[in-house]
């Protein structure tokens, strides 16, 4: 059992690029979400799904694009990366314990990206 | 303003002694209050969560949620170099998504 697994855990691009960064998970979750952590500004939610062929942004969408067409998948494109797009990046898929209303992440070991 | 506060830290605390960790936070729509633990390079891992007000134990950690005062706090008890983490808080309204906000982090280094 896996859990959330992100691939790849280190990407140097150049201004303009683009590439997705990718996330899988096995424990059957339909929530899948993304964030960015940057010194100091904790986690920010950049875009959520809800289940297959269902997303949404959060916090900070812009300059990414999201899809999720299957339950396991749930990649993380960056358009044309910028310099203030340098961060590290986690995955996470969460479920509601029965009879909570609490929503407990379980995320991947993070994606460090750096845009020159 | 964030809508949750967090001290950065770092805090240092020697071997055995008890860690104090807070939060306070600005939405009084938020009832589900959840810390994570993250080791250096790692992703977060959820230490416990606590719905409303009240304290909930879980082996060495305890969880307190003062809902009239906006201030959830995570206590530590006979700490170990192996508690040298940055704690995270987060908490949600607890509508159908359950979107968090989390704090910032909090280092804490217990020393030898």
């Amino acid at each position: 059992n896996a859990g959330v697994t992100q691939t790849p855990k280190f990407q140097v691009l150049k201004t303009g690029q683009s590439m997705t960064l990718q996330c899988a998970q096995d424990m059957n979750h339909e929530y899948m979400s993304w964030y960015r952590q940057d010194p100091g500004m904790g986690l920010r939610l950049i875009h959520y799904s809800v289940g297959a062929g269902i997303t949404d942004q959060g916090e900070v969408p812009n300059g990414y694009n999201v899809s999720r067409s299957t339950t396991e998948d749930f990649p993380l494109r960056l358009l044309s990366a910028a310099p203030s797009q340098t961060s590290v990046y986690f995955c996470a898929s969460s479920y509601s314990p029965a009879g909570s209303g609490a929503n407990v992440l379980t995320f991947g070991a993070g994606s460090r990206l750096t845009v020159l | 303003q964030k809508e949750v506060e967090q001290d950065p830290g770092p805090l240092s605390v020697p071997e055995g002694a008890i860690v104090s960790l807070n939060c306070t936070y600005s939405n009084s729509a938020f009832q589900y209050f959840m810390w994570y633990r993250q080791y250096s390079r790692k992703g977060p891992e959820l230490l416990m969560y606590t719905y409303s007000s009240g304290n909930k134990e879980d082996g060495r950690f305890t969880a307190q949620v003062d809902k009239s005062s906006k201030y959830i706090s995570l206590f530590i008890r006979d700490s170990q170099p192996s508690d040298s983490a940055t704690y995270l808080c987060a908490m949600s309204a607890g509508d159908s998504w359950g979107k968090l906000q989390f704090g910032a982090g909090t280092q804490v280094v217990v020393t030898p």
